[in-house]
């Protein structure tokens, strides 16, 4: 089992531009989530999925989209990126709610120029 | 004032030294705490997992829930270098707030 997988690693963007983010799991787990971190600002939760079809916006929605249109796939869309979304975004997973352990993929580090 | 707080350090110790990590909430009504482990350039995975409030011992590791005091600790004793990571705590009743993390260095 691979886990949870996030493509891509490592992107620079400039001002403006836009870009999709895919997460990736074969646990079969029902809830994804993304977060973004920040120095000093731990793991803020962006967007999350409780299904197949279905997003809600956590802590810091502004400026990103989701989507779930298969249950192993949660993708984030940057629109029209910013300095301010320079960060390390994860991705999550988890078998029901954030009680239950959340499976984290290795990060996706997004520079906006 | 945020609704989880933990200092994020860093931490630096020697070998062998028991460490303790700390976080405070501010909601009582927070049921479910979780201590996450994240080594550089990784993603976090979970460490411990407690349910309100007690004890709870893993190996080195020790989580210690004081509901009335709103405040967790993670005692990691015989500290190794392998151990050298962030160590984030997670509380919450179903959605989960993760605090800032503590970056612990565990000096051979």
């Amino acid at each position: 089992n691979a886990g949870v997988t996030q493509t891509p690693k490592f992107r620079v963007l400039k001002t403006g531009q836009s870009m999709t983010l895919l997460c990736a799991q074969d646990m079969n787990h029902e809830y994804m989530y993304w977060y973004r971190q920040d120095p000093g600002m731990g793991l803020r939760l962006i967007h999350y999925s409780v299904g197949e079809g279905t997003t809600a916006k956590g802590e810091v929605p502004d400026g990103y989209n989701v989507s779930r249109l298969k249950k192993q796939n949660f993708l984030l869309g940057l629109e029209s990126a910013a300095p301010s979304q320079t960060s390390v975004y994860f991705c999550a997973s988890s078998s029901a709610g954030g009680i239950y352990e959340q499976y984290f993929g290795p990060g996706t580090r997004l520079t906006v120029t | 004032q945020k609704e989880v707080e933990q200092d994020p350090g860093p931490l630096s110790v020697p070998e062998g030294a028991i460490v303790s990590l700390n976080c405070t909430y501010s909601n009582s009504a927070f049921q479910y705490f979780m201590w996450y482990r994240q080594y550089s350039r990784k993603g976090p995975e979970l460490l411990m997992y407690t349910y309100s409030s007690g004890n709870k011992e893993d190996g080195r590791f020790t989580a210690q829930v004081d509901k009335s005091s709103k405040y967790i600790s993670l005692f990691i004793r015989d500290s190794q270098p392998s151990d050298s990571a962030t160590y984030l705590c997670a509380i919450g009743d179903g959605d989960m707030r993760f605090g800032a993390g503590t970056r612990l260095t565990v000096k051979p």
